[in-house]
């Protein structure tokens, strides 16, 4: 089974600073694919990034970037130059070897300030 | 990417009234299609995968009566509340994946019980 634990309710950050949300996981698999949502007030689901067990190198999408830590089983997201837009719930979520389903950790809560 | 559409995008029914959300994929032959439940300020909760032509698979505690789910086609999926009740109110969500196994996510459904 697999298991998502995202430890910041909230975070509030700087326009313009960078912020780091974490996201550690559980699994048995040698294969997986983790995965990184973000959920404004619209309540719509947006992908960001997608790192995969085997990647040698992190994730990178434009201002996204994730901080995958294979040993530490941590896949954290870095969002650089953060804007007002930013603010929203954030997810982390996994897949498994062979599976269909995502499990999501219970995200956190992104305000940026002017 | 590939579009997912949700209708309605809120509903307000009475208590004991059957409600039915669809879930269509516009542009992709979805042949998985996953049901979630998000109440305020929690994470999303998967309900349920249906696969074209095939039962829906529940996850544990949901009620397969309470929570019909159809998977008739590759670009349609249905999901009816049967006799809602005021704690059936919840936001639900519906993605889709094709062959790529990638999920999709619709914007989102907002059932109010009264």
């Amino acid at each position: 089974a697999q298991k998502i634990t995202q430890t910041q309710p909230g975070m509030f950050v700087q326009e313009k600073e960078a912020v780091t949300l974490d996201c550690t996981y559980d699994t048995s698999d040698q294969s997986y694919g983790l995965f990184w949502y973000k959920q404004p007030s619209s309540g719509e689901m947006i992908f960001l990034i997608y790192q995969g067990s085997y990647d040698e190198q992190n994730a990178t999408e434009g201002r996204y970037s994730l901080n995958f830590q294979k040993a530490r089983k941590s896949a954290n997201l870095v969002i650089s130059a953060s804007q007002l837009g930013d603010s929203a719930m954030y997810f982390c979520a996994m897949r498994g070897e062979g599976a269909q389903k995502l499990v999501f950790g219970q995200g956190t809560r992104l305000t940026i300030n002017p | 990417g590939a579009v997912v559409s949700q209708h309605p995008s809120w509903v307000i029914c009475k208590s004991g009234t059957s409600v039915k959300i669809e879930c269509r994929s516009l542009d992709f032959q979805a042949t998985t299609m996953f049901w979630y439940r998000q109440f305020p300020k929690q994470s999303l909760m998967l309900m349920a995968t249906s696969n074209e032509g095939s039962k829906a698979t529940y996850e544990q505690g949901v009620e397969k009566d309470k929570f019909l789910i159809n998977h008739a086609s590759l670009t349609l999926s249905t999901l009816t509340v049967t006799s809602a009740h005021p704690e059936d109110s919840s936001f639900y969500i519906c993605s889709a994946s094709g062959n790529t196994r990638e999920q999709f996510f619709g914007p989102g459904t907002r059932l109010t019980v009264l």
